[in-house]
């Protein structure tokens, strides 16, 4: 069974960082590309980042690049996503997704979210 | 990066049926067969129902059925039952390598 546990949500100032984590178990992390989407509240669901199985590709929507950085350690199947000068806009559930082999196209499992609220 | 264009709600009666639209452009549902449909009931996380345009995962119901045309995409639910009551979201990987989410849709069973 896919598993996807995630951490490290929390409340923090505007202009503050935050770094959520992802542990996987279930299958073999470092075969899948991986993804973050995110849900304000009451919102719908906005894709963030993914990466490659090796890390060496990763890709951003717009209003996070220059600010968030997805990365993985595939030894420990773990998914990251550093989040710095970040903005009240930015308080979503973030989950974490298990996407393709070839491509990240099919968002195949989601894990339970981890809530990060930027506030002062 | 546009987001894709789904309408907010859709209601129907048990055992009707029901069709979801999503509306896209070149770059993203026009561009390849890699439109997916996710079901989301409320405080749980999405949950994978259509890929590639219309292929139904493992245990998903074959009342699931999804199809594509031009840059629109379309999800059916037929003989609706109370649990397909559900927000809907179509999502679509891009000529970027980037995924891209329409806004939702609430289904209703009346």
């Amino acid at each position: 069974e896919v598993r996807l546990v995630e951490s490290g949500g929390g409340v923090v100032q505007p202009g503050g960082s935050l770094r959520v984590s992802c542990v996987a178990s279930g299958f073999t992390f470092n075969n899948f590309w991986m993804s973050w989407v995110r849900q304000a509240p009451g919102k719908g669901l906005e894709w963030v980042a993914n990466i490659k199985q090796d890390g060496n590709e990763k890709y951003y929507v717009d209003s996070v690049r220059g600010r968030f950085t997805i990365s993985r350690d595939n030894a420990g199947s773990s998914l990251f996503l550093q989040m710095n000068s970040l903005r009240v806009e930015d308080t979503a559930v973030y989950y974490c997704v298990r996407s393709g082999v070839a491509v990240a196209a099919t968002l195949w499992d989601w894990g339970q979210g981890t809530l990060v609220t930027v506030s002062s | 990066q546009s987001a894709l264009t789904q309408p907010a709600s859709v209601s129907g009666s048990p055992g009707q049926s029901v069709a979801i639209s999503c509306s896209g452009g070149s770059n993203d549902i026009g561009a390849y067969n890699y439109v997916s449909w996710h079901q989301q009931h409320p405080g749980k996380a999405p949950k994978l129902l259509i890929y590639d345009v219309s292929v139904r995962p493992s245990g998903v119901s074959d009342r699931f059925s999804g199809s594509k045309s031009g840059n629109t995409a379309s999800l059916t639910i037929s003989g609706l039952q109370a649990e397909d009551e559900a927000d809907y979201y179509c999502s679509s990987y891009t000529t970027s390598n980037t995924n891209v989410f329409a806004g939702g849709t609430r289904l209703t069973v009346l």
